[in-house]
């Protein structure tokens, strides 16, 4: 089955660092850019960061640049590094197949940051 | 950063009927444009890229025009499965790929 699965979200207090991974399962993983798209609760879609198919090129949103890294690795995992984390990040992460038009969602995982 | 503005923000719509909503850029986008479906509690799903062009298995009561500033979505007879929020995305002037703010259709 073509699949994402997104694992790591959590509660972490303001400041506090995170890591989210996706896991492909279902294509070749190394042919594909890849994306990551957070909602707000209640909230719209905002892009958030992209990587090329080789890995050799990253983009991020300014709401997260500096503090956000994007990677993959070669056993089909994508990963976010999120660190001085803020109130504002929370929201549910999707992980997403292709950039910038994304052909396939995971499910998601919630990141809270609250004290 | 190129904004995008969705309307109406709800569309009440009955069973079978037409529903068309519309998306607009702050400039022009060309035809590189995208719309997504999300149902409640689930993942955004791609409907449509490049202004007009379905994705793979979406059914052909799904469509859409437009290009430069003004795009629409249409549906053309709503299923029960349909009702949901739609969000339009540009990737002309990327990054980032701005999304619109969302459409919900819902039961009339």
């Amino acid at each position: 089955e073509v699949q994402l699965l997104e694992s790591g979200g959590g509660l972490v207090q303001p400041g506090g660092s995170l890591r989210l991974s996706c896991a492909a399962s279902g294509f070749t993983f190394g042919g594909h850019a890849l994306s990551w798209v957070r909602q707000a609760p209640g909230k719209g879609l905002e892009w958030v960061s992209a990587i090329t198919d080789s890995g050799g090129g990253t983009y991020y949103a300014d709401s997260v640049k500096g503090r956000f890294t994007i990677s993959r690795d070669n056993l089909n995992t994508l990963y976010l590094q999120m660190n001085s984390l803020r109130a504002e990040d929370t929201a549910v992460y999707y992980c997403g197949r292709d950039s910038p038009v994304i052909t396939l969602w995971g499910q998601g995982t919630l990141v809270t940051v609250s004290s | 950063e190129i904004v995008m503005t969705q309307s109406p923000a709800t569309l009440s719509v009955s069973p079978g009927e037409r529903a068309t909503l519309s998306c607009r850029a702050s400039q022009s986008v060309s035809s590189t444009l995208a719309w997504y479906q999300q149902k409640p509690g689930q993942a955004p799903r791609l409907l449509i890229y490049g202004a007009s062009t379905r994705a793979n298995g979406i059914p052909a009561r799904f469509s859409g025009s437009g290009s430069g500033t003004e795009f629409t979505l249409t549906i053309s007879s709503l299923q029960s499965e349909d009702f949901a929020v739609y969000y339009c995305q540009q990737y002309n002037n990327w990054p980032p790929g701005t999304f619109g703010q969302g459409s919900k259709v819902e039961m009339k």
